[in-house]
């Protein structure tokens, strides 16, 4: 069964740490790799990985994913209040049109 | 900017009424989803479609139907809704294999 599971569950910090969000994975015919940000509405698309290796980065958040040991890490430096959200990764499998969801890790910045 | 809108934010039901969501995406996406999200589970899948008239079982379509007659359109029916289908129910909306983008979400109680 695909499996899709995130660590810490939930994480607080004050602003300014720099944090490590984990996702590893278990998708028969893995294509790609999927960071989401939901505050307190909808889920937001952050970034989406499909290559080894490569990091993505978009301002103080980056992320890279590791298709042999089947895990992907979300990384946010400085961090601020604004960044208090649950993060989630999603894994799409080959042949499919759904992605399948981890359950999430809910990170509190402290001022 | 893709615009996916759900039919209402809250709502309110008794148990073994009908109850319908809907939603709309304005971005011409062959494929919808519909999730329903609770805490400590993450987003589960519920149905999904990558054509009009065609729909696909997710994880939990047990209690659940529904229909697409148009391109831009996805309801969610419960046929006769029950208190364990309290919950927020986000629809999203893709091209195939790239990042879905959700609606705002509508927090469902069924009393």
């Amino acid at each position: 069964e695909d499996k899709v599971v995130q660590s810490p569950l939930s994480l607080v910090v004050h602003e300014g740490d720099t944090v490590t969000l984990n996702c590893s994975y278990e998708v028969t015919n893995f294509r790609s790799l999927l960071w989401y940000k939901q505050e307190k509405k909808a889920p937001t698309f952050l970034f989406m990985l499909t290559s080894s290796g490569i990091e993505k980065k978009s301002g103080r958040l980056s992320s890279i994913l590791d298709k042999k040991e089947l895990f992907s890490i979300l990384n946010i430096t400085a961090t601020q209040t604004g960044d208090s959200a649950v993060y989630l990764c999603a894994v799409y499998p080959h042949n499919n049109n759904d992605m399948r969801f981890g359950a999430g890790t809910r990170l509190t910045v402290k001022p | 900017d893709v615009k996916v809108t759900q039919s209402s934010r809250y709502l309110v039901k008794r148990t073994g009424e009908k109850v319908f969501l809907e939603c709309v995406q304005d971005m011409d996406h062959e494929n919808m989803f519909w999730y329903r999200q609770d805490p400590g589970l993450g987003l589960r899948l519920i149905y999904f479609s990558y054509d009009v008239k065609m729909k696909e079982k997710g994880d939990i379509p047990e209690g659940y139907s529904v229909s697409r007659e148009k391109k831009e359109r996805f309801s969610l029916i419960l046929e006769s809704a029950s208190t364990n289908q309290t919950s927020m129910y986000l629809c999203a909306s893709s091209f195939a294999g790239r990042e879905q983008f959700f609606g705002p979400g509508t927090r469902l109680t069924v009393l």
